[in-house]
């Protein structure tokens, strides 16, 4: 089946433009996530939505970084006036059930950000 | 505040040559801890969930297995495509209500040498 994909690939931005990212969820799963990769680090956690709700926005860096999901399913990761230090790949993930359980985050491709 | 340290950084081996990646963790509570592997490009894929210590899962080449303070990935008899960053990661029960993200360690990157 089709597992959480998400796009572009690659994004190239000049300091000060603005990107939006995509993520498409596996179909019918309820909770999402956003996670930041440095080169040579583990993820590390931004953001995460039950449906449509943003439940907790406590890892997102600044007040450049928002994220929404209106209709609970396809989310995007918009980032303002990017900065250098926001280059890193963008992991969205996807899990089946709500927050009071414990289930496998299954995670897409990526997206590649590159801030010149 | 939830930590996960993994050793070593890069294990180089031979094909055929067994041997184990560490995961020490320290959380307030644990409610899972996970074993991704992820290849270069591509997103963490996942591998294993293990829930308290003394539990065990094993897949194909792969055992991993649980204590109270750290997580062991046991290869055995690698194969070159078993080659590639190892993460480990932890939920965790906290006073905040936080329990559902993932805390990753840096990774283990693995090179199996035919």
């Amino acid at each position: 089946g089709a597992g959480v994909s998400q796009s572009p690939r690659y994004k190239v931005a000049k300091r000060g433009q603005d990107v939006a990212l995509r993520c498409d969820p596996i179909s019918g799963h309820v909770s999402l996530f956003w996670y930041q990769q440095a080169l040579g680090q583990g993820p590390e956690f931004l953001t995460y939505f039950q449906n449509e709700a943003q439940l907790d926005k406590s890892g997102l860096p600044s007040d450049r970084f928002f994220a929404e999901r209106p209709e609970g399913s396809v989310s995007t990761l918009k980032i303002q006036r990017t900065q250098q230090e926001d280059s890193a790949v963008y992991l969205c993930a996807s899990s089946p059930l709500g927050r009071t359980r414990t289930d496998t985050q299954y995670f897409g491709p990526g997206t590649r950000l590159t801030v010149l | 505040e939830d930590q996960v340290t993994q050793s070593p950084e890069a294990l180089r081996l031979q094909e055929g040559e067994s041997s184990s990646l560490n995961c020490s963790y320290t959380v307030s509570g644990l409610r899972g801890l996970f074993w991704y592997r992820q290849d270069p490009g591509k997103g963490p894929e996942f591998l294993f969930t293990l829930y308290s210590a003394g539990e065990e899962k094993e897949k194909e080449r792969l055992k991993a297995t649980l204590t109270k303070k750290e997580s062991f990935l046991h290869i055995t008899a690698p194969k070159p495509e078993d080659s590639a960053t190892y993460l480990c990661a932890v939920q965790s029960l906290n006073s905040g209500g936080s329990n559902y993200k993932l805390t990753f360690g840096k990774g283990t990157l693995l090179t199996v040498n035919p």
